[in-house]
């Protein structure tokens, strides 16, 4: 156990389901990241969360909306996805925005049908 | 900007011959540098970081990585290869502020 716990572990949806992916961390850290990991192709950031305010978003499609209501947890609201949008994502959290290095949650692997 | 490249897409090697997995960095200045592995299914897990000090940094699982300022590389490395050490490695330097960049990843497969 990293300290930093996804839930699901594994999800499969429809492309009209609208789904949630949940991120906590119990390390005290006050940056929070989604990364978007498939196949073949480098690890991609998606969102940056610090101190809750979102610092970066890669161009990432609408039908990926993050929230982060604390320092704590940080969501994934999915909506409409398309097939190729199933990959693993992963949370990562770190004291400070990368310096110290990230801790990173066992990811969440998503299948859109 | 900071990046790093592993030229490698995957490393075969015996078990218990040596293991090195190959990371180079273009930065200016005085990079931070880190290892990650992934297991099948399984998030990013830290093995070890360079910030300053020895050029030998020792980290988990029996590995260590030698930070080479001349040749900037960080290449990871150990003694003796096992079976359980097959997984996915990524290089990492922090750039901007404060942002870590991963390498495409190298994947490692010992042969029993």
């Amino acid at each position: 156990e990293t300290g930093v716990t996804q839930t699901p572990r594994h999800l499969v949806m429809g492309m009209t389901n609208k789904k949630s992916l949940k991120c906590e961390q119990h390390l005290g850290h006050n940056a929070m990241y989604w990364y978007k990991q498939s196949a073949k192709k480098p690890l991609e950031l998606m969102f940056v969360y610090n101190f809750k305010e979102q610092t970066e978003n890669n161009s990432v499609p609408s039908r990926f909306s993050p929230e982060c209501p604390n320092s704590s947890h940080l969501f994934l609201h999915l909506h409409t996805l398309q097939p190729e949008d199933s990959a693993l994502y992963l949370c990562a959290s770190s004291q400070g925005e990368g310096g110290y290095g990230y801790t990173f949650g066992s990811g969440t692997r998503l299948t859109v049908v | 900007a900071q990046s790093v490249a592993q030229p490698e897409d995957q490393v075969n090697v015996a078990e218990g011959n040596p293991l090195t997995v190959k990371c180079t960095y273009s930065v200016s200045g005085n990079p931070y540098l880190f290892w990650y592995v992934q297991y099948p299914n399984r998030g990013l897990q830290f093995l070890l970081k360079y910030i300053t000090g020895d050029n030998l940094v020792k980290g988990s699982y029996g590995f260590e990585a030698e930070f080479n300022k001349s040749q900037t590389s960080f290449h990871l490395k150990k003694p003796s290869a096992l079976v359980s050490d097959s997984a996915l490695y990524f290089c990492a330097d922090v750039y901007g502020n404060n942002r870590l960049a991963f390498g495409k990843g190298n994947q490692v497969v010992v042969i029993p």
